[in-house]
C-alpha cells in the first residue's frame, strides 16, 4: 500500500503548456506539502495545506496554483511552463499535532522536463 | 540565509569506513525540530531520525548514530561501517516551532559515495 502517491512519475512537456501533477496520501495525515527539488538537489518548500486551508505560500509564481479538494488529495497545476521549471516536484504529508513538528513522509517525485 | 549548512557536498569512503555528515544549522526559535532524510539514488526520500530541540540525547539505530549538540548548533550523523547501500545523498532539516508552520528547511545535501 502506497503510503503517498504522486502521478506522473514523469512528465515531459513543450514550453508554455499547462500541466497538473496529483498527489494522493492514505495516512489520514491532516497536512499536507509540496517541495520542489532542483537539478542541484536543493529541496524547496513550495505549498502547504493544513485541512484543505492553505497555511504556507512560499515566494513561487503564481502560474503555480495547487488545490487540495480534501485532506487527502493535494495537486498542483502549472501554467505556462517554462524552462525553469524542470525539476523533481515532491508531495510530502504529515500529521498534525498541536506544537509537535512530525516527521513529513514524501512521495515518490514527479520529474518534471520542461523543453 | 540559509538556516541549515552541509558543508561536505561530496564524500567518498570505502567499504566498512565510517563517515560523519556534518549539519550546522541556525535559528532564534527555542523549539525546533531537526531531521535526517536520505535520498538514494531511486530518488525517494526515506526518513531517517527526527530530534527536537530539548532532546539532546544521542541516539543509535544500528550503523548510524546521530550527534546533537545545541552548543555549536549542530546535528552530526555518522554511518558506522559503512556498505555500499549507503550511497545516497543525505540531507539535514529544520523545522522552526514559532516560525514555518511545519515547513522543513533543508540543508544541500550530502552526496555519500561508498566504494567497493
Amino acid at each position: 500500500d502506497t503510503a503517498v502517491s504522486q502521478t506522473p512519475k514523469y512528465l515531459v512537456t513543450q514550453m508554455g503548456n499547462d500541466k497538473s501533477i496529483k498527489c494522493e496520501q492514505n495516512l489520514g495525515h491532516d497536512t499536507m506539502y509540496w517541495y520542489k527539488q532542483d537539478s542541484k538537489k536543493f529541496l524547496k518548500i513550495m505549498f502547504s495545506y493544513n485541512n484543505k486551508e492553505l497555511i504556507i505560500n512560499e515566494t513561487v509564481p503564481n502560474r503555480f496554483s495547487p488545490k487540495s479538494p480534501d485532506k487527502a488529495h493535494l495537486n498542483l497545476h502549472i501554467n505556462s511552463l517554462e524552462l525553469g521549471d524542470s525539476a523533481v516536484y515532491f508531495c510530502a504529508s504529515s500529521p498534525a499535532t498541536s506544537g509537535v513538528h512530525n516527521e513529513q513522509f514524501f512521495g515518490p517525485g514527479t520529474r518534471l522536463t520542461v523543453l | 540565509a540559509q538556516k541549515v549548512t552541509q558543508a561536505q557536498t561530496e564524500i567518498s569512503v570505502v567499504e566498512k569506513e565510517d563517515v560523519t555528515l556534518d549539519c550546522v544549522y541556525e535559528t532564534r526559535d527555542t523549539t525546533y525540530y531537526l531531521f535526517w532524510y536520505k535520498q538514494p539514488p531511486s530518488g525517494e526520500l526515506v526518513f531517517l531520525i527526527r530530534r527536537n530541540s530539548f532532546d539532546e540525547q544521542n541516539e543509535i539505530s544500528g550503523r548510524y548514530s546521530w550527534n546533537f549538540q545545541k552548543s555549536t548548533s549542530s546535528f552530526n550523523f555518522t554511518i558506522t561501517a559503512s556498505q555500499v547501500v549507503d550511497s545516497a545523498v543525505y540531507f539535514c532539516a529544520l523545522s522552526e516551532v514559532n516560525y514555518g508552520n511545519n515547513r522543513l528547511a533543508f540543508g544541500k545535501g550530502n552526496q555519500v559515495v561508498v566504494i567497493p
